[in-house]
């Protein structure tokens, strides 16, 4: 079946401790992007993946990491997480990254929640 | 610069009634445009989209979207709901930027069917 995986769903850290949100796709698609979803702003972008090693920053990259090593993963890291950091995160991708009328799919989101 | 609004929260409709969930949209050039949909513990999923040609679009579910060029919205619609359309709608615009694919999201409006 294809699909976006994320893990894990729910996440409660703490303060200043490194963590990793995993993301995997079994499409073979070129784009990938990590978005947060907040109530009443939406979905916003925090980074995205052109292709392997290329990556580039979306609209709030601040306190965020991401890598591309193989095309099928792209994990967003979050080196010392703050409480700000508090929301629900979704890991999308699509086919190619040089077309504006692909659309997305979706990972099940990661509830993420630093005390 | 791109950006989507969704000027209703909240939209209530009775199980059987038409729906719409309304959307306008700011582009340069022309516009691909999209409608996603959450249900509640799930990621956004694909429901129709835009790219050229007809304005009335048909998507999944039953639902389909009127594209207005000079009103500059792109209104998600069905004719009949089901209290299973209950669910967070987003609608997104999407185009290249700096060679790539862009895609902003409208802050999303919630859909309550009632029985």
């Amino acid at each position: 079946e294809a699909q976006v995986t994320q893990n894990p769903r729910y996440l409660i850290t703490v303060t200043g401790k490194k963590l990793t949100v995993t993301c995997s796709q079994n499409m073979n698609h070129e784009y990938m992007s990590w978005y947060r979803q907040d109530p009443g702003l939406g979905l916003r972008q925090i980074y995205y993946s052109m292709n392997v090693e290329v990556t580039d920053k979306g609209d709030v990259p601040e306190g965020y990491k991401v890598s591309r090593k193989e095309k099928r993963n792209f994990p967003l890291i979050l080196e010392s997480p703050s409480p700000n950091q508090t929301s629900l995160y979704f890991c999308a991708s699509s086919l190619y990254a040089q077309a504006s009328n692909e659309k997305l799919f979706f990972g099940s989101g990661t509830q993420l929640s630093v005390l | 610069a791109q950006s989507v609004a969704q000027p209703e929260d909240q939209v209530n409709v009775a199980e059987g009634n038409p729906l719409t969930v309304k959307c306008t949209y700011s582009v340069s050039g022309n516009p691909y445009l999209f409608w996603y949909v959450q249900y509640p513990n799930r990621g956004l999923q694909f429901l129709l989209k835009y790219i050229t040609g007809d304005n009335l679009v048909k998507g999944s579910y039953g639902f389909e979207a009127e594209f207005n060029k000079s009103q500059t919205s792109f209104h998600l619609k069905k004719p009949s709901a089901l209290v299973s359309d209950s669910a967070l709608y987003f609608c997104a615009v999407s185009r290249l930027s700096g060679g790539y694919q862009k895609v902003t999201f409208g802050i999303g409006t919630k859909l309550q069917v009632i029985p």
